[in-house]
């Protein structure tokens, strides 16, 4: 067990929805990092939060958003979804901000939502 | 981006062999990580390797780093059919500044007992 926990495991839901995933971060880990994993792309990194600041953003698509509240877990609200959105998501989590000199910056995933868009 | 790229993307072997995987990448890092996932399930951190490093070791596991080549291998010796899983190797994105790191595609690594 990681210590990341993911909600909901399944979500299955059709075109043109709107959903949220849930993400609580290992005790002590201030940074949040988002992936989308998809047979054809592989893992591609969303986005990355610490402490409440969004970090850097890499492939995320504009009707999707993010956010991490006080208490550091974070949310991933995916809209008008298409059948391409279809994957596993998965977040991440880790002690430090993810700059320069975290050596030791190994992450620590949930065990992933799978989304299924019909 | 700084993407690892692994290769073969596929390997099938008996239980107790070798299984070596590499992973290439494309500028400079201050480390490279490895994890492993098996079907479905979330990665676990493996082993982590830093640019002044050349070799690691981690009970059956053994990476190696060559920068001048931008390349690392893993090597699991001694294979049991519980490796059966996807490695992937894992590199900062945007260089040695950054720390979102990227992930390749893979290796599928099928361990038949």
């Amino acid at each position: 067990d990681s210590g990341v926990t993911q909600t909901p495991k399944h979500l299955i839901t059709a075109t043109g929805q709107r959903v949220t995933l849930r993400c609580s971060p290992r005790s002590g880990d201030l940074s949040v990092y988002w992936y989308q994993q998809s047979l054809d792309q592989g893992l591609q990194f969303l986005i990355h939060y610490y402490n409440g600041e969004e970090r850097a953003k890499g492939n995320i698509l504009e009707r999707f958003s993010a956010q991490q509240f006080p208490d550091l877990h974070s949310e991933l609200n995916l809209s008008s979804l298409e059948l391409g959105d279809s994957a596993l998501y998965f977040c991440a989590s880790s002690v430090g901000s993810g700059k320069l000199g975290s050596a030791n910056e190994k992450l620590f995933f949930g065990s992933g939502t799978q989304l299924s868009v019909l | 981006s700084q993407q690892g790229e692994e290769d073969p993307q596929a390997l099938s072997i008996q239980e107790g062999e070798n299984a070596t995987m590499n992973c290439s990448y494309k500028t400079s890092i201050n480390n490279l990580q490895w994890y492993r996932q098996n079907s479905g399930r979330g990665l676990v951190h493996l082993i982590l390797i830093r640019s002044n490093e050349r070799e690691k070791h981690s009970g059956r596991l053994r990476v190696t780093l060559d920068t001048s080549k931008k390349s690392s291998s893993l090597l699991i010796t001694a294979s049991r059919a519980a490796d059966t899983a996807s490695y992937f190797c894992a590199v900062p994105r945007g260089g040695a500044g950054s720390y979102q790191l990227t992930f390749g595609k893979g290796t599928k690594l099928s361990v038949i007992p």
